[in-house]
């Protein structure tokens, strides 16, 4: 069975500060990707970062980075360098290819940028 | 490229009332999904369709139905709305499962059920 999991209700942190949201999963797929959503108060889902399990590197996109540790079924979110515009909520999601065209979310990580 | 677009953005519907959720893509997407999220909560799947001609059940597909029209298009209909579907309903789409590629989302469709 699939599942995501993230254990960080939610989190708090100083603007340009970084955080690191995490992420587990579970998946008896070959290969799979890892996604990471990004979703604020206005209510749009916004793709932030992908990570491939056959990957050598980890992700990059910008301030966001994935911390792939593929022995501990993580994918962490990185987000460097905060800024108010980061509060949200931010979802983990993976899909396999094994179950191919579903994907499976976490149930997210409120994140709230101090000033 | 206007990606994933959801008609109507809010609505309001007493018990009992019927409507369709429309959604569309232009980016050529074999995949197409149609998620629920609750206050608080996750995406839960309603129905998805891997491929034009094909529909297939999610985790909550009770009290909805879907038709896939075309390769665009990809609608889910509420026969007899009840007020436990009050939801802010989400369509994606997704290139073919092997790519392994993310997830566009639609802006959403507030629903409020009376």
């Amino acid at each position: 069975a699939q599942k995501i999991t993230q254990t960080q209700p939610g989190m708090f942190v100083q603007e340009k500060e970084a955080v690191t949201l995490d992420c587990t999963y579970d998946t008896s797929d070959p290969s799979y990707g890892l996604f990471w959503y990004k979703q604020p108060s206005s209510g749009e889902m916004i793709f932030l970062i992908y990570q491939g399990s056959y990957d050598q590197q980890n992700a990059t996109e910008g301030r966001y980075s994935l911390n792939f540790q593929k022995a501990r079924k993580s994918a962490n979110l990185v987000i460097s360098a905060s800024q108010l515009g980061d509060s949200a909520m931010y979802f983990c999601a993976m899909r396999g290819t094994n179950t191919g065209n579903q994907f499976y979310f976490g149930t997210g990580t409120s994140l709230t940028v101090i000033p | 490229n206007a990606g994933v677009t959801q008609t109507p953005k809010f609505q309001v519907l007493k018990t009992g009332q019927s409507m369709t959720l429309q959604c569309a893509q232009d980016m050529n997407h074999n995949s197409m999904y149609w998620y629920r999220q609750d206050p608080g909560m996750g995406l839960r799947l309603i129905y998805y369709s891997a491929s034009e001609g094909t529909t297939d059940k999610g985790e909550v597909p009770n009290g909805y139905n879907v038709s896939r029209l075309n390769k665009r298009e990809f609608s889910l209909r509420l026969e007899s709305a009840a007020p436990s579907q009050t939801s802010v309903y989400f369509c994606a789409s997704s290139e073919a499962w092997w790519t392994l590629n993310e997830q566009f989302f639609g802006p959403g469709t507030r629903l409020t059920v009376l």
